[in-house]
């Protein structure tokens, strides 16, 4: 049972280029979560999908784009990408909203 | 705006003292709260959920309480391993949560 993965583990970016980062669950979760983390902070929620076919909008989704059009899959895009991106990202799942979350390893995006 | 405020930032114990660490919140149609504990370098491990004031979790040396304005996560004779980040975390019935900033604890042998 692998959980919450997340692909990739890290990566580098050139400002203005984009990317995808993946989240697979195989849980059957309904709740899917992107967060970002930066040095000395929590987590800043940026989208999150109560379902497959929907999503909504975090704390911080400007610059982010996101699809769920499977279960099993919360996708995380950037379009263009800004040096105000660098961060972790955690993806995590939950199948209730009053129950824990499970997290991936996380994400380490600099974007030079 | 929800807002979730820890305290302190950092907290420096030597093993076997004990501590509390302060989740303040407001948060508008709150469920209820979780703790979690975070190692570097690795996601959110669940800790707690608490849902009404007066409420108590208990887990080894860690024990979490609610009221209608913060929650408590008590640390009783800690040892090294307990060492990490703590984090609390609001949410709501629409699925949303938010963080704390969290809470890093050091407990020195």
């Amino acid at each position: 049972n692998a959980g919450v993965t997340q692909t990739p583990k890290f990566r580098v970016l050139k400002t203005g280029q984009s990317m995808t980062l993946l989240c697979a669950q195989d849980m059957n979760h309904e709740y899917m979560y992107w967060y970002r983390q930066d040095p000395g902070m929590g987590l800043r929620l940026i989208h999150y999908s109560v379902g497959e076919g929907t999503t909504a909008k975090g704390e911080v989704p400007d610059g982010y784009n996101v699809s769920r059009l499977k279960k099993q899959n919360f996708l995380l895009g950037l379009e263009s990408a800004a040096p105000s991106q660098t961060s972790v990202y955690f993806c995590a799942s939950t199948d209730r909203v009053d129950t824990e979350a499970f997290f991936g390893q996380g994400t380490r995006l600099t974007v030079v | 705006e929800d807002q979730v405020t820890q305290s302190p930032e950092a907290l420096r114990l030597q093993e076997g003292e004990s501590s509390s660490l302060n989740c303040s919140y407001t948060v508008s149609g709150l469920r209820g709260l979780f703790w979690y504990r975070q190692d570097p370098g690795k996601g959110p491990e669940f800790l707690f959920t608490l849902y009404s004031a007066g409420e108590e979790k208990e887990k080894e040396r860690l024990k979490a309480t609610l009221t209608k304005k913060e929650s408590f996560l008590h640390i009783t004779a800690p040892k090294p391993e307990d060492s990490a980040t703590y984090l609390c975390a609001s949410f709501t019935n629409a699925g949303k949560s938010t963080f704390g900033d969290g809470t890093t604890l050091t407990v020195k042998p």
